[in-house]
């Protein structure tokens, strides 16, 4: 079965940067895009972007271009998004999740980041 | 960016019940709209794509409909489990948007 496990809470400094993985079991990871969603609390759901494994290409929302950096290794079925130039603003939930053509068919369990000194 | 405005924000219905959420995007998104029930403390789940097609697995009372800007998803014969929260979400275009969110509860 399709599973995504994302790795653990972070608890990072202002200006920091931080890189939380995604990793992918029960498909073919580099033939489906994965995509990050961001979740704050009463702030609903954003888009950030999308890799394709298969050949590293991505697309972001330009709300997050310089914010977020997306990368995949294929040879661990990991997907990675890294964080910089963190600000309170940066502290939400964010999920990983497979892009079935355009919708996200699976969803990973999510990453609370906090930012805070 | 295509916004999408969702409606009611919080809904309250007794067991058995029909429920209907709307959802209307600024601009015409040609049936690229997905339906998500997130549970608390849970991520999100998947429960219609191209406006409406049922994904594997999802209960048949859920369905969806709608062409243009407006679409609705509908809860048949409510039961406890559904209770969540339910968000819309366009593909038509980049930015990928999302509705605000609809919280279910029980009456």
């Amino acid at each position: 079965q399709v599973q995504l496990q994302q790795s653990g809470a972070e608890l990072v400094k202002p200006g920091s940067s931080v890189k939380i993985s995604c990793k992918a079991s029960g498909y073919t990871f580099t033939s489906y895009d994965m995509h990050w969603i961001k979740q704050q609390p009463g702030n609903g759901l954003e888009w950030i972007g999308w890799i394709y494994p298969g050949n590293g290409n991505t697309k972001y929302n330009q709300k997050f271009n310089g914010k977020a950096t997306l990368t995949a290794d294929k040879s661990s079925s990991t997907a990675y998004m890294q964080l910089s130039s963190l600000t309170s603003e940066d502290s939400a939930v964010y999920f990983c999740a497979r892009g079935n053509y355009v919708y996200f068919d699976y969803w990973g369990q999510g990453v609370m980041v906090t930012v805070s000194s | 960016d295509i916004q999408m405005t969702q409606s009611p924000a919080s809904l309250s219905a007794s067991l058995g019940e029909t429920v209907t959420i709307e959802c209307r995007a600024s601009e015409d998104i040609y049936n690229g709209l997905a339906w998500y029930q997130q549970k608390p403390g849970k991520s999100p789940q998947l429960l219609i794509y191209n406006a409406n097609s049922l994904h594997t697995g999802v209960p048949s009372r859920f369905s969806g409909s709608g062409s243009g800007t407006q679409y609705s998803l509908k809860i048949n014969s409510l039961q406890s489990e559904d209770v969540a929260s339910y968000f819309c979400q366009q593909y038509y275009d980049y930015p990928y948007t999302f509705g605000a969110g609809t919280k279910l509860e029980l009456k």
